[in-house]
């Protein structure tokens, strides 16, 4: 079965400080994988997204991700972040194919960013 | 252009109550998506459609109804609701052709059943 697994549920961070999401995915789901971004009472917002080609990946706000495909895993970066970052933060994966753009969702992040 | 939108956004139903979610978007897609979103859970998918006058079940499709007579709108229904239906629901969309199946997302109806 396809999988997307987030492996923090938590993250809190200091402002101005580094800060990494990680997301692992099934080898099914590899073929396109994105992060996209929650803000409280908000829908979701598309971050970045990696389809092929270059391995590092960058989105808006300053963020950036790492396809790894030997460890399965497109773990989320940003060398400092603000107090506005703070949000929920979703990775997912589609097939392709016959899917029909399908995605599969982790479980989500909340990362807070305290002063 | 609006993208996606939804209504209503907010509704507090009484267990057995039934009601419909409406889901529009005027970008021409042609893939829309209908999730449940928990804590804890990231988003689960209910439904979808891959045009208009047709649907299929997702993840998690027990105790709902959907519809696309309309090749901009998707309507999630609820027949008989209960307790385990609260939830925040979203609508998203994709279009067919091209190399990204990104989904553009509507901004959620918070459901709660009492």
């Amino acid at each position: 079965a396809q999988s997307v697994t987030q492996l923090d549920s938590q993250v809190p961070v200091f402002e101005e400080a580094p800060v990494e999401l990680r997301c692992n995915y099934s080898s099914s789901v590899s073929v396109y994988l994105f992060w996209y971004v929650q803000y409280p009472n908000q829908g979701l917002q598309l971050l970045l997204k990696y389809l092929s080609g270059s391995t590092l990946v960058k989105g808006i706000n300053g963020f950036e991700a790492e396809f790894n495909k030997s460890q399965t895993s497109f773990h989320l970066r940003k060398p400092s972040v603000h107090i506005s970052d703070t949000a929920e933060y979703f990775c997912a994966g589609g097939a392709g194919g016959t899917s029909y753009g399908k995605l599969t969702f982790g479980q989500g992040t909340i990362l807070t960013v305290h002063p | 252009n609006a993208g996606v939108t939804q209504t209503p956004k907010f509704r507090v139903l009484k267990t057995g109550q039934s009601m419909t979610l409406l889901c529009a978007q005027d970008m021409n897609h042609e893939y829309m998506y209908w999730y449940r979103q928990d804590p804890g859970m990231g988003l689960r998918l209910i439904h979808y459609s891959v045009g208009e006058g047709t649907t299929a079940k997702g993840e998690v499709p027990d105790g709902y109804n959907v519809s696309r007579l309309k090749k901009q709108n998707f309507l999630l229904g609820l027949e008989s609701a209960a307790p385990s239906q609260t939830s925040v629901y979203f609508c998203a969309s994709t279009q067919r052709r091209g190399t990204a199946y990104e989904q553009y997302f509507g901004p959620g109806t918070r459901l709660t059943v009492t």
